[in-house]
């Protein structure tokens, strides 16, 4: 059964430092999403993804975040200078089409410790 | 805005009893509604989803949830729990447009033997 995979699963940076966390979506799927969770939180939405452009982005979602799709399969959460308060659980998911009923699949997580 | 409450934190049952975990929305149009399911180290994988007709549906699992618009309540059941049902369970609803997600806090079930 196809799945979304991430990497790395965890992820430990110091504060002002730059991470990228790397999914992999689900091959035929053209709708692609980034989720946090920090610690005793609620999941989160941040950002959505389709051609190529940002389709809706949280609030969470400052210019300190990018997305990409660098190639055919990759698609990446880069944080710039990351910050204490940046650590939480990742998510990337990806669905094959838009509305609201589509089912978005999640990949098992990136936990990101920022020190 | 949309916002999704789950009112129980933590829930345990013992192996065999019935469930029903709570899930109250907000949202001004037809919600479309979620149950997702995440044991440990595992990523969210969908129970089951309403967007419109029969107001039970039914799911993976043997999970059913039922939606009350009245009470803007969409909670899910299980007639009998098994042990490899212990996981966190999040109820989400999702915007028309489909670009998000908006997950209540979680309620986290344990199974006695």
């Amino acid at each position: 059964e196809p799945e979304v995979t991430q990497t790395p699963s965890h992820q430990v940076t110091q504060m002002g430092q730059e991470v990228i966390l790397r999914c992999v979506p689900i091959s035929n799927h053209l709708y692609f999403y980034w989720y946090r969770q920090i610690l005793g939180q609620k999941v989160e939405f941040l950002v959505s993804f389709y051609n190529n452009e940002i389709s809706e982005k949280s609030e969470i979602f400052d210019d300190q975040f990018s997305v990409e799709r660098p190639d055919g399969s990759n698609f990446t959460l880069k944080i710039r200078s990351t910050k204490l308060e940046d650590s939480a659980m990742y998510f990337c998911a990806s669905s094959e089409a838009r509305g609201g009923y589509n089912e978005q699949f999640f990949g098992p997580g990136t936990r990101l410790t920022v020190l | 805005a949309q916002s999704v409450t789950q009112p129980d934190i933590h829930i345990t049952v013992s192996e065999g009893a019935s469930l029903e975990l709570r899930c109250n929305y907000s949202y001004g149009a037809t919600p479309y509604l979620f149950w997702y399911v995440q044991s440990p180290g595992q990523g969210l994988q969908l129970l089951l989803k309403y967007f419109s007709g029969d107001t039970l549906v039914q799911g993976i699992k043997g999970f059913e949830a039922e939606f009350k618009r009245s009470q803007s309540s969409f909670n899910l059941r299980k007639p009998s729990v098994h042990w490899s049902d212990a996981a966190e369970y999040f109820c989400a609803v999702g915007n028309n447009a489909g670009n998000m997600l908006t997950f209540g806090g979680g309620t986290r079930l344990m199974v006695k033997p």
